[in-house]
């Protein structure tokens, strides 16, 4: 049971360099989530998804798109990557609303960017 | 949104105990928290809802005062495999109401 999967592990982007960070849950889970980790920042929410075709800003959006066009897939995408977006991104999903239910987070394995 | 979380690190010495504490500025449906080691992914502890109930896991346990709209984490009798960041996440009324938003953590060294 794989659980949640991110992909890649590891990026090294130049400024201005696009890429997309992708995540997948075999768990039939409805919400996922993009967060981002920076040292002493904790975790903020980037943007989030309560089903497939569904998508919402979370705290720190800009610089991101997002895309849920299957149940089982978060795609998230930087279009012109700039320095401040070097960070551990996460990935992570839950059965039912992690806020306001019983649910926890189910994260992934995270995805190491550096811009450069 | 971010809920604010005190201490920001403790040192212990196995077998003592410790408390985190988490609280929001905002009402809250939920608490939960999680702890993360060095290099890993953050993993469940604990889910608290609102109705200001205590719940416990081993020798970890928490508490949810929902009109204080705080939470607090007790560690007891503390492991080497306690040691990590833990943060707390909260659920409120907001426009991120169904995520949740997480403290800076609480780093929580336990040494021999």
């Amino acid at each position: 049971n794989a659980g949640v999967t991110q992909t890649p592990k590891f990026r090294v982007l130049k400024t201005g360099q696009s890429m997309t960070l992708l995540c997948a849950q075999d768990m039939n889970h409805e919400y996922m989530y993009w967060y981002r980790q920076d040292p002493g920042m904790g975790l903020r929410l980037i943007h989030y998804s309560v089903g497939e075709g569904t998508t919402a800003k979370g705290e720190v959006p800009d610089g991101y798109n997002v895309s849920r066009l299957k149940k089982q897939n978060f795609l998230l995408g930087l279009e012109s990557a700039a320095p401040s977006q070097t960070s551990v991104y996460f990935c992570a999903s839950s059965y039912l609303a992690s806020g306001t239910e019983n649910s926890p987070l189910h994260f992934g394995n995270g995805t190491r960017l550096t811009v450069t | 949104q971010q809920p604010v979380q005190s201490p920001q690190a403790v040192i212990l010495r196995e077998g003592e105990d410790a408390v985190i504490n988490c609280s929001s500025s905002k009402a809250l449906y939920s608490v939960h928290w999680y702890r993360q080691k060095h290099g890993e992914a953050p993993i469940f502890l604990m889910i608290l809802l609102k109705g200001g109930e205590q719940k416990g896991h081993d020798k970890i346990s928490a508490s949810f005062n929902e009109k204080k709209q705080q939470s607090s984490l007790y560690l007891t009798a503390s492991q080497l495999s306690y040691s990590g960041t833990y943060f707390c996440g909260t659920g409120a009324l907001s426009n991120s109401g169904y995520a949740l938003n997480f403290g800076k953590g609480t780093s929580l060294l336990v040494t021999p």
